[in-house]
């Protein structure tokens, strides 16, 4: 089965607090490629990183930093310094071999000033 | 710029109607997706279409049917709407076989009432 897992429904903290947000996924491909979007209120997902089953290594792009883990199927997004412009719902996604892009049910982010 | 295009914005429908939710994308992507987003169901898929004529279903195709006559081109169809199918769609589209992010749309809230 492909499935991805978003445990955490909501997250509350405080601008300045760091903020991670995890990501199971479930595949039997060997190649495969994990997904994050964040959907602000405004509604439109917005593409944050791709990570493909192949590279390991973590990355960063400003506050933002992603922990690729195959040993435990995780793919975890982590904020730094949160804003309350991070405050919106993000999607951790899986797309299989044959195209198809499973989504986790999302975490809601809400950052208070 | 890229873009994915839904025909409306938000809709209301009487029970039993049959309902065309269009999408439009304008970066020659071969794959096509339609979801329906719920709140603590994340985004589920319906149909997904890798080609024009070409159509898979998803997790959740019961009461929808699709057509993909031209490749920039994806209608949703809802035969006869029903109020559990009110819901927030989204469209999205992807290069076959890239593996990279899908383009979403703003989505269409459907009310059927």
């Amino acid at each position: 089965a492909q499935k991805v897992t978003q445990a955490q429904t909501e997250i509350s903290v405080v601008e300045k607090e760091d903020v991670t947000l995890d990501c199971v996924y479930e595949t039997r491909d060997t190649t495969y490629y994990l997904f994050w979007y964040k959907q602000p209120p405004s509604g439109e997902l917005v593409f944050l990183i791709r990570r493909n089953s192949f590279d390991e290594q973590n990355e960063i792009s400003g506050r933002y930093s992603w922990n690729f883990q195959k040993s435990t199927s995780s793919f975890n997004f982590t904020i730094t310094a949160s804003q309350v412009v991070d405050s919106a719902v993000y999607f951790c996604a899986l797309l299989t071999n044959t195209d198809k892009l499973i989504f986790g049910t999302g975490t809601r982010l809400q950052v208070f000033p | 710029d890229v873009k994915v295009t839904q025909s409306s914005r938000y809709l209301v429908k009487r029970t039993g109607e049959k309902v065309f939710l269009e999408c439009v994308q304008d970066m020659d992507h071969e794959n096509m997706f339609w979801y329906r987003q719920d709140p603590g169901l994340g985004l589920r898929l319906i149909y997904f279409s890798y080609d024009v004529k070409m159509k898979e279903k998803g997790d959740i195709p019961e009461g929808y049917s699709v057509s993909r006559e031209k490749k920039e081109r994806f209608s949703l169809i809802l035969e006869s709407a029903s109020t559990n199918q009110t819901s927030m769609y989204l469209c999205a589209s992807s290069a076959r076989l890239a593996h990279t992010e899908a383009f979403f749309g703003q989505g269409t809230r459907l009310t059927v009432v």
